[in-house]
């Protein structure tokens, strides 16, 4: 079964808008993740958020975290039209699995 | 290039038949995890395999099963296949157990007619 459930599962932006993401999970975590998928191919790393981490940046992107709502949040500023991918949450839970959610299609219009 | 390699790219294959993916890891990485991931679908963790022991299982069928080999590649078994396995498989590793990002193949696409 999935762990971590995007929100929203479509999205379509203007380029340079902002995007945001959402993030929920069901179980306590070590860490989470965020991922992106260009369509087809593997997934690649974008920024990891421990649980004892409350936010974090990483260039354009700003991650959040809130465990005691067992959610999280990803922001891309100023969008580009290279940013039109899937985006997957991750979460590595105390059971050495890693378990990703159904992830958030984001569209950035030229 | 994640330096993990996944072969082959590309499968098709009858139902009822058996098929077989492999994975290499990054060279260093001891955890390979297996994911299935079906059209526009999020991905299902299938096992988590850590230096040949298996460490965690998730939504993997009894048709499916899977091992690390002392060299650390892994290897995931289809059998009795049908059509509703066509998805894309995916292999990930990472150095150690948990708490650290995955590097992820390119994918196995298997096509069951």
């Amino acid at each position: 079964s999935q762990q971590g459930e995007e929100d929203p599962q479509a999205l379509s932006i203007q380029e340079g808008e902002n995007a945001t993401m959402n993030c929920s999970y069901k179980t306590s975590i070590n860490n989470l993740q965020w991922y992106r998928q260009n369509s087809g191919r593997g997934l690649v790393h974008l920024i990891l958020i421990r649980s004892n981490e409350r936010e974090k940046h990483s260039g354009r992107l700003r991650v959040t975290l809130d465990t005691s709502k067992k959610s999280s949040s990803l922001l891309i500023t100023a969008s580009r039209a290279a940013d039109t991918a899937s985006y997957f949450c991750a979460t590595d839970g105390l059971d050495n699995d890693m378990r990703f959610g159904a992830g958030t299609r984001l569209t950035v219009k030229p | 290039d994640s330096g993990v390699t996944q072969t082959p790219k590309h499968l098709i294959t009858a139902t009822g038949q058996r098929v077989t993916l492999r994975c290499s890891p990054r060279s260093g990485d001891l955890s390979v995890y297996w994911y299935q991931q079906s059209l526009d679908q999020g991905l299902q963790f299938l096992i988590h395999y850590y230096n040949g022991e298996e460490r965690a299982k998730g939504n993997i069928l009894e048709r499916f099963s899977a091992q690390q080999f002392p060299d650390l590649h892994s290897e995931l078994n289809l059998s009795s296949l049908e059509l509703g396995d066509s998805a894309l498989y995916f292999c990930a590793s990472s150095p150690r157990v948990g708490r650290e990002k995955l590097f992820f193949g390119s994918g196995t696409q298997l096509s069951v007619l």
